[in-house]
């Protein structure tokens, strides 16, 4: 079992759709969990982190976090062309060795217009 | 400011040259990472520096030297390097290497594109 588990996609939305992407995890003592972005040929930008279940906004983006369930997920609303990136997630582990993240595959967003 | 730099953006080596990337950080943070990531793959680490003292090695070979000469800088020095190792090369940092009950978010520099020939 890896991991970090999402959706590979790709995931393909119109413009000003809102977008759902997946993560799962397999550690449950897992307590950060972080989502990048990355364009094509760039290095992944960081847009999200949430350590708290619930949901986290900022802007058009919202972190959702269960625990329980052990998922995080990443919601974009009014998605636009601009958006189209694949999307990282990473999580710690705890007790994990010191400053390791652990990413899974990425999703691979396209909205059109 | 996240601002993590590095250069070059671009490099061309043969398999006999030696080399070194760079990385700096005027964040005030104490931990740096070096990632490789290949084309449609996630990030591997590879180093982490914490204080200035390295934390991790990733196994990786020894054709790849860090080297931490003070809180904001990070290289890389390259030897030898094999056409494998052609990749995009990340540099990161944070706060520290962990907070109590988690871990401080990563930054990501812009990145070296290395090519051995």
């Amino acid at each position: 079992q890896k991991e970090v588990e999402q959706n590979s996609g790709p995931l393909s939305v119109p413009e000003g759709a809102i977008a759902s992407l997946n993560c799962t995890y397999s550690d449950r003592g897992s307590q950060s969990f972080f989502w990048y972005r990355q364009y094509s040929g760039k290095s992944p930008e960081l847009i999200m982190f949430i350590y708290s279940n619930g949901d986290k906004e900022d802007g058009r983006f919202t972190a959702q976090l269960n625990k329980a369930s052990q998922y995080v997920s990443l919601l974009i609303r009014d998605s636009q062309p601009s958006d189209s990136a694949t999307y990282l997630c990473a999580v710690n582990k705890r007790g994990s060795t010191l400053g390791r993240l652990y990413f899974g595959r990425g999703t691979q967003l396209t909205v059109w217009p | 400011d996240t601002e993590v730099t590095q250069t070059p953006k671009h490099l061309v080596m043969g398999m006999t040259n030696k080399k070194s990337l760079k990385c700096e950080q005027h964040m005030g943070h104490r931990a740096m990472y070096w990632y490789k990531q290949k084309a449609k793959k996630p990030p591997e680490l590879m180093f982490v520096y914490s204080y200035e003292k390295l934390s991790i090695n990733e196994s990786v070979p020894s054709r790849f030297s860090p080297e931490c000469p003070n809180s904001s800088l990070l290289n890389l020095h390259l030897h030898a390097l094999q056409p494998e190792d052609s990749a995009l090369y990340l540099c990161a940092s944070s706060r520290s290497i962990r907070a109590p009950g988690r871990s401080y978010e990563q930054y990501f520099g812009p990145g070296t594109r290395l090519t051995v020939t």
